[in-house]
């Protein structure tokens, strides 16, 4: 199964962008990259997911790389709502298979 | 909105028990799936269900089993509760394999 890499936590200021990396040099070629967060108390939410472009949505933008070893999430303008916990996570085309690795924790400072 | 609900946010059970966790969806999804949550473990998948009927096991299916009469509906089932299954337990749908996920609010349950 191919994993993900993502820093155990970081820190930013509000209002700054933020970049969140992952790393999944195992990605194959039909494996669609997709980003969720966790708030405290809360089930998993949708953020952005893409395959090989870029993809801007109202929530952040994805910025994938060309050889699709690696993503980074970009939220453009972190809030104090937006510290939760950010998970990098591959979904395979041809199964049904959802695996989370264990996630970055954001953590926002007013 | 559309949603993901599941039938209790708390739940107390004794060890023995038999544990019915129910999760439906309004969004006419495929696929959904079972998740517990525990510290330091992260999301693991216990069972997902591509179709009416249809159930895979996960990475961690043992102590549990699956019902899918319906599209809509979900039931994670413990047939003798026991302590090492308290946990945060997660359901979630999505229209397609590629498809975006939706997560409910959780369960959590404790085993007594």
């Amino acid at each position: 199964d191919a994993k993900t890499t993502q820093p155990n936590s970081m820190e930013s200021n509000e209002e700054e962008p933020v970049h969140l990396p992952c790393n999944h040099s195992t990605i194959s070629g039909t494996d669609y990259i997709h980003w969720y967060r966790q708030l405290p108390s809360q089930g998993p939410e949708y953020v952005i997911h893409g395959l090989t472009s870029n993809v801007n949505n109202r929530m952040a933008s994805l910025a994938i790389a060309e050889d699709r070893k690696s993503s980074t999430l970009i939220l453009h303008r972190a809030t104090l709502r937006d510290a939760a916990v950010y998970y990098c996570i591959l979904m395979y085309n041809a199964g049904n298979m959802l695996t989370f690795g264990g996630g970055t924790r954001l953590m926002v400072k007013p | 909105d559309v949603k993901v609900t599941q039938s209790s946010r708390y739940l107390v059970k004794r060890t023995g028990e038999k544990v019915f966790l129910e999760c439906v969806q309004d969004m006419d999804h495929e696929n959904m799936f079972w998740y517990r949550q525990d510290p330091g473990l992260g999301l693991r998948l216990i069972y997902f269900s591509y179709d009416v009927k249809m159930k895979e096991k996960g990475d961690i299916p043992e102590g549990y089993s699956v019902s899918r009469e319906k599209k809509e509906r979900f039931s994670l089932i413990l047939e003798s509760a026991s302590t090492n299954q308290t946990s945060m337990y997660l359901c979630a749908s999505s229209l397609t394999a590629s498809g975006t996920v939706r997560f409910g609010p959780g369960t959590r349950l404790t085993v007594l």
